[in-house]
């Protein structure tokens, strides 16, 4: 069971839009829509953002959407803001495994 | 409202086995779709699944260290356990306690505990 992929950095001025990919295979992200994305601030517990694929938990901006290609996923965030600089990771359900998998993370940088 | 928190020691020696307490309230254990997991996040690294334990005593381990992993609940004190057996130095980590709710959202983490550091160093 593989880590997913994520490139390991990402970068945006304010105001402008990113999109964060999460590469898996059949097993996990392509065959499922069981793909999360996570938001972790410097020493802080990750926050959910994205789970289900597409879903927004209640509270988190509409800034943020999620979307599946294949065995990618994808994470976007529109309209940057200085607060969105962060770790970002997703996580899928492994049918290999019948557990989850995480990526290696990807740090959104706002120029 | 939701909250966990983690216990446990912060420095184990090497061979030595580890045991860390999840605390939680707001919610039971006993309600239908309702899990308790590990995940761990050595120094600058990514996230790792461990163990994750659900209402109906389902238990799902990692592949990788299921052999050396045991996840239990204590229902009456709102309590899950996790225990590892042989740490090593590359077991050093800050260890999450975090919930999931497979009825409102399925296989996500939507309450994460503070975090516990565990050191493995003789």
């Amino acid at each position: 069971q593989s880590a997913l992929t994520q490139p390991p950095s990402a970068s945006g001025s304010p105001g402008q839009s990113v999109t964060i990919s999460c590469t898996g295979t059949s097993s996990d992200v392509g065959g499922y829509n069981y793909v999360s994305w996570y938001q972790q601030h410097p020493g802080k517990a990750p926050k959910l953002m994205i789970y289900e694929v597409t879903k927004r938990p209640s509270g988190v901006p509409d800034r943020f959407s999620g979307s599946k290609s294949g065995n990618t996923a994808s994470l976007t965030v529109s309209g940057l803001q200085a607060e969105d600089e962060a770790v970002y990771y997703c996580d899928s359900y492994s049918g290999s495994s019948n557990f989850g998998v995480f990526g290696g993370g990807t740090k959104l940088t706002v120029l | 409202q939701i909250t966990l928190k983690e216990s446990g020691p912060t420095l184990v020696k090497p061979t030595q086995t580890l045991t860390l307490t999840c605390t939680f309230s707001g919610f039971s254990l006993t309600t239908s779709g309702v899990g308790v997991g590990w995940i761990r996040q050595p120094p600058g690294k990514a996230l790792e699944w461990l163990a994750l334990i659900y209402w109906d005593d389902d238990k799902r381990y990692s592949p990788s260290l299921k052999s050396r992993l045991t996840i239990t609940k204590v229902t009456s004190k709102s309590q899950v356990l996790l225990t590892m057996t042989n740490m090593d130095p590359v077991d050093t980590a800050t260890y999450y306690c975090a919930h999931r709710d497979q009825l409102e959202r399925p296989l996500a983490v939507d309450i994460w505990g503070q975090g516990t550091l565990v050191t493995v160093s003789s």
